[in-house]
């Protein structure tokens, strides 16, 4: 089976330009979660989304930032305009149908925005 | 919210040689995972391990609910298993993972 599949692996854009990040998460897996990695702040949750439905939406840093799941296997996190401080890596998760099941990650999107 | 605390921060080994990463957390917890995040970035799932002991090949973990601690051992460490070690635990029905800050292992040959 695939596991979590994420595009573009890198992007580089420059400030004020829309970065749109995708997600196809594992067949069956009933949640999807989006992470962001950062040398300060480390690994932290930004959205997750059950059957398809955001559930909590806490950790998005600011209205920059979007998160949609049109269908069970398709989410995009779309930042709208982009900042030099949104350069991370943006991880995108699974996880079977009960929420505190084992979660498997993608291979994350670097984002560097100049 | 819950905290989650690695040590040692660092480690560096020779390689042949064993170790043990030790995860605190500081409340109840129905999900307990470590993953290895390799030099290109990605994290790989070790374990799922929210009780119990578990072992996968020369890696093995511990976690005691009721002390609220879990331990990884890495024994005969190799230079491939460089990188850094990641805790993370939930609680509650979300299912939402909180990350410790990492171990940093680096194995020389």
């Amino acid at each position: 089976d695939a596991g979590v599949i994420q595009s573009p692996r890198h992007e580089v854009t420059e400030m004020g330009q829309e970065v749109t990040l995708r997600c196809k998460p594992i067949s069956g897996h009933d949640y999807l979660f989006w992470y962001r990695q950062t040398m300060m702040r480390g690994l932290e949750l930004l959205i997750y989304f059950n059957n398809n439905v955001p559930i909590d939406d806490s950790g998005m840093p600011e209205d920059r930032f979007s998160a949609k799941m049109p269908n069970a296997s398709f989410s995009t996190l779309k930042i709208q305009p982009s900042e030099p401080r949104d350069s991370a890596v943006y991880f995108c998760a699974s996880s079977p149908r009960q929420g505190y099941n084992e979660q498997f990650f993608g291979p994350g999107t670097r984002l560097t925005v100049l | 919210g819950i905290q989650v605390e690695q040590s040692p921060p660092d480690l560096i080994l020779q390689e042949g040689a064993n170790s043990t990463l030790r995860c605190n957390f500081s409340d109840s917890v129905n999900n307990l995972q470590w993953f290895h995040q390799n030099p290109w970035g990605q994290l790989i799932n070790l374990f799922y391990i929210p009780s119990g002991t578990k072992q996968n090949g020369r890696l093995s973990a511990t976690t005691v609910a009721t002390e609220r601690y879990s331990l990884l051992y890495i024994s005969s460490s190799q230079t491939t298993d460089s990188g850094v070690y990641f805790c993370a635990v939930s609680s509650g029905n979300t299912g939402k993972l909180i990350f410790g800050q990492g171990t940093t292992l680096q194995v020389k040959p």
